[in-house]
């Protein structure tokens, strides 16, 4: 079946710029996740999604980053006034969540992220 | 502070030979995962180990989990150029499903 989906692929961006992007979760999976991924800071969690619960926030770098999910599906993760340091590739990944115990997280192919 | 360690951080090794990646990581966690990252691509899951003295092979890799110890191992056995890639351990913090993830090591097959 259809793995995890990003858009756009690559996102060029001027600093203080606004930028928006998406992720589509294989069908059915409860979970859904963001990270980054960046030479200085390698793999980073920066937010979570399970099913109609609060999703945990607590890797979000600053305000300006925001997320979130509609219909229990697709993601956007928001970054207002993008800075240099927020160049990256963003990376989602979606996962069942089941009772004592979790399946793998499958990664889609990430957003590369430049913000000049 | 949460973090795991993998090392060697780059490994460079000859086509046929053995090598151990050793992951050590600094909280209880009984769920320890391992990716794979070629150059430019996104990740792909190898293993899911849930409880200590979990085994578990696919062709040319091991990997194996010590909870009391807080380490795993990715054994590579016969290396071959396909392996070549960036290998990361994550776990996930305890109670969560966020998985903190290592520095990632490069592997480097050659004839």
């Amino acid at each position: 079946g259809a793995g995890v989906s990003q858009s756009p692929s690559n996102k060029v961006t001027e600093k203080g710029k606004d930028v928006e992007l998406r992720c589509d979760p294989i069908s059915g999976h409860t979970a859904l996740y963001w990270y980054r991924q960046s030479l200085g800071q390698g793999l980073e969690f920066l937010i979570y999604f399970q099913g109609n619960s609060a999703p945990d926030k607590s890797g979000l770098p600053s305000d300006r980053f925001s997320a979130e999910r509609t219909g229990g599906s697709v993601s956007t993760l928001t970054i207002q006034r993008t800075q240099q340091e927020d160049s990256a590739v963003y990376l989602c990944a979606s996962s069942w969540v089941r009772i004592f115990t979790t399946d793998t997280q499958y990664f889609g192919p990430g957003t590369r992220l430049t913000v000049l | 502070e949460l973090k795991v360690e993998q090392n060697p951080l780059f490994l460079s090794m000859q086509e046929g030979k053995n090598y151990t990646i050793y992951c050590n990581y600094s909280t209880t966690s009984d769920r320890l995962y391992w990716y794979r990252q070629d150059p430019g691509k996104s990740l792909e899951s190898l293993f899911v180990l849930l409880s200590n003295g979990a085994v578990k092979q696919e062709g040319r890799l091991m990997a194996s989990l010590d909870t009391k110890a807080r380490l795993s191992t990715l054994h590579i056995t016969a290396a071959v150029h396909d392996l070549s890639a960036t290998y990361f351990c994550a776990f996930t913090e305890g109670g969560t499903d966020k998985l903190i993830f290592g520095t990632g090591t490069r592997l480097q097959v050659f004839p």
